[in-house]
């Protein structure tokens, strides 16, 4: 597609069940991020991946996160076992390459709410 | 670690004012250095960037200077539009290749 596409672009969920989000990258982009925006609060970074490799997993929060790519394309991030603090929107972006100097292309992010 | 603290908002002008949101950074080496911004309803998009110091981005009628000296990459315009409200975000990506982003600030054009 032209852009990056995330889905579902809102999410209600009870405490203690999992979801999956999607993203689907430009085509072509090799690297792949996801950040969290709680509202009000700015972005945290939770992961990238370099082609179907994940080099830093440091930002995710606990061990109820998760997240794979396959065939450098499309990714998901998984949170098991819900919590309300889980509540915010997921943002995936992607670029061409890894470096430091390049641009992220953002989708417009899945909502997730934990009641 | 690195981060990034910009001014807090929300910040709300009438058209034609000066905007000034003030950026500074905390890295290691030599980071590059971003504005983006996020429209109501849209995605975030990359609104300017500089790579190395004293480099001036510019986009719509924005700028930024990358102030190695002040750690600074303060985002500037002339005279706003209505068309400008949106949220904006100071972001440095380091060696780590990740980006890391301020709070964001919120703000609003008045007509």
């Amino acid at each position: 597609g032209a852009g990056v596409s995330q889905s579902p672009s809102n999410k209600v969920t009870e405490k203690g069940k999992d979801v999956e989000l999607r993203c689907d990258p430009i085509s072509g982009h090799t690297a792949l991020y996801w950040y969290r925006q709680r509202l009000g609060q700015g972005l945290e970074f939770l992961i990238y991946f370099q082609g179907n490799s994940a080099p830093d997993k440091s930002g995710l929060p606990s061990d109820r996160f998760s997240a794979e790519r396959t065939g450098e394309s499309v990714s998901t991030l998984t949170i098991q076992r819900t919590q309300q603090e889980d509540s915010a929107v997921y943002l995936c972006a992607s670029s061409p390459t890894t470096t430091n100097t390049g641009e992220l292309f953002f989708g417009e992010g899945s909502r997730l709410t934990v009641l | 670690g690195n981060s990034v603290t910009q001014m807090e908002g929300p910040v709300t002008l009438s058209e034609e004012a000066f905007l000034t949101i003030n950026c500074t950074y905390t890295a290691t080496g030599y980071p590059s250095l971003f504005w983006y911004v996020q429209y109501p309803g849209e995605g975030l998009q990359l609104l300017l960037k500089a790579t190395k110091a004293d480099d001036k981005g510019s986009n719509k009628g924005f700028e930024a200077t990358y102030r190695k000296e002040t750690t600074s990459f303060h985002l500037e315009k002339g005279s706003v539009q209505v068309s400008d409200s949106a949220v904006y975000f100071c972001a440095l990506s380091g060696s780590d290749y990740k980006l890391s982003f301020g709070a964001g600030t919120t703000v609003t054009v008045r007509a």
